[in-house]
């Protein structure tokens, strides 16, 4: 089991808006910030969210994020096919000393 | 151009050993924090090990405490994994990446604030694969 807990799977069509939630602790998103990657199919992760909701240079401002308490949240607006992958939320671990990822939620643009 | 090109991914028997290379460029590699992270097949992310960038503090996930061994040589821009004690579960794509971040204010004058961490620059990976 992942530290941080996602749903497995999420989906919707093109141009809706959809949610993906992430659930940590005190020791992690609690008292860490949490980031959030996208991993395209065949591809390395790409750091798509940092510090609860601040997007890389590159990165559409389709994309967003928030947190509240331990938990934090990525919106995608506007969803295009090109979205379709696997969505991770990532902190670090005061308790453990390392970094802990959420077991990934696969994105299906319907 | 920022980039982080891993190489040394392998067949290996059980209980083999294996060494690991990143070669970082395109940035000051001595002045960031950097980790090795894997991905077994079909599976999601898992943090492996972090050493920071003068290499004094080394942390590692606790499936490997023991048996990896994280370094860095800063004069030739690269990052190293030791694995030993192989076991099937170590069968992965091993993703070397950079450490960033900053601090943030919580008030303009700045007087309470906190750091932040995320990982902004990726390889494309190498496969070990221990069978």
């Amino acid at each position: 089991q992942s530290v941080l807990t996602q749903p497995p799977s999420a989906s919707a069509t093109p141009g809706q808006r959809v949610t993906v939630s992430c659930s940590g602790s005190s020791s992690n998103i609690g008292s860490s910030t949490a980031n959030w990657y996208q991993q395209l199919p065949g591809t390395a992760p790409r750091l798509l969210i940092y510090n609860y909701n601040q997007r890389p240079s590159g990165v559409p401002d389709r994309f967003s994020g928030s947190r509240s308490g331990t938990s934090a949240s990525l919106a995608i607006s506007g969803l295009q096919s090109e979205d379709e992958g696997d969505y991770y939320c990532a902190a670090w671990d005061d308790s453990l000393n390392g970094w802990v990822f959420g077991g990934g939620t696969k994105l299906t643009v319907l | 151009e920022v980039q982080l090109v891993e190489s040394g991914g392998a067949l290996v028997q059980p209980g083999g050993s294996l060494r690991l290379s990143c070669a970082a460029s395109g940035f000051t590699f001595s002045s960031y924090k950097m980790n090795w992270v894997r991905q077994a097949p079909g599976k999601g992310l898992e943090w492996v090990a972090s050493i920071s960038g003068s290499g004094a503090t080394i942390y590692y996930a606790d499936s490997v405490k023991g048996r990896f061994t994280v370094s860095r040589d800063n004069t030739k821009n690269s990052l190293s994994l030791e694995m030993n004690s192989l076991r099937a579960e170590d069968t992965a794509v091993y993703f070397c990446a950079r450490e960033g971040g900053g601090r943030h204010c919580v008030v303009s004058s700045c007087t309470t604030y906190y750091y932040y961490s995320y990982m902004d620059v990726w390889g494309k990976g190498t496969t070990v694969t221990a069978s």
